[in-house]
């Protein structure tokens, strides 16, 4: 059974900073593209990174460059988020999202999320 | 970067059927097959119910289907039910190696 148990996330002031992991499990995690996505309270998803396989290639929106960094270590089966420079607006729940090439790169598991608030 | 446009919202009566739209640009939508579809109940993490455009995981009902033209693709629910009260969301790869997601819709079962 697939599982993706992200943590780190909690209360942070404007301007901290927070790394975020996901331990993945029931499936071999260096043959996928992962990603980050966040949902901010009452409002719809948000694509924000992704990393290969093997780490070569990494993608973000313009959003998060230079503030958020995505991370892998295949050994620990775990994904990471280092989240720099933030926002109020960056408050959401973050959930770390495999790419399955059989489902043509869609995400098909997700784990339970993490939640990040931003405030003073 | 913007968002793939969604309605906010559409409703139907049970049994009924709805369309839901999403539109990009030849840059996301346009350019590529890897549009997927999400549903997603309130409190609960998303639920992939099309990839690849117009492909069903198994364990989704047939009810659900989808299609691309152009610069926008379409997800249809067919002999509407309670349960598919959710909200759903289209995700689009990007020419710039990026991927994203729609708005959002807001499904209300009537």
């Amino acid at each position: 059974e697939v599982q993706l148990v992200e943590s780190g996330g909690g209360l942070v002031q404007p301007g901290g900073s927070l790394r975020l992991s996901c331990a993945a499990s029931g499936f071999t995690f260096s043959d996928y593209w992962m990603s980050w996505v966040r949902q901010a309270p009452g409002r719809g998803l948000e694509w924000l990174a992704n990393i290969k396989q093997d780490g070569s290639e990494r993608y973000s929106v313009d959003s998060v460059k230079g503030r958020f960094t995505i991370s892998r270590d295949n050994a620990k089966s775990s994904l990471y988020l280092q989240m720099n420079s933030l926002r109020a607006e960056d408050t959401a729940v973050y959930y770390c999202t495999p790419q399955d090439a059989g489902y043509s790169y869609g995400h098909p598991y997700w784990g339970q999320g993490t939640l990040v608030t931003v405030s003073s | 970067q913007s968002a793939l446009t969604q309605p906010a919202s559409v409703s139907g009566s049970p049994g009924q059927s709805i369309t839901i739209s999403c539109t990009g640009t030849s840059s996301d939508v346009g350019g590529y097959d890897y549009v997927s579809w999400y549903q997603q109940h309130p409190g609960t993490a998303p639920k992939l119910i099309i990839y690849a455009v117009t492909h069903r995981p198994s364990g989704v009902p047939d009810r659900f289907s989808a299609s691309k033209s152009g610069n926008t693709a379409t997800l249809t629910i067919s002999g509407l039910q309670a349960e598919d009260e959710a909200d759903y969301y289209c995700n689009s790869r990007t020419n710039s190696g990026t991927w994203v997601f729609g708005g959002g819709t807001k499904l209300t079962v009537l």
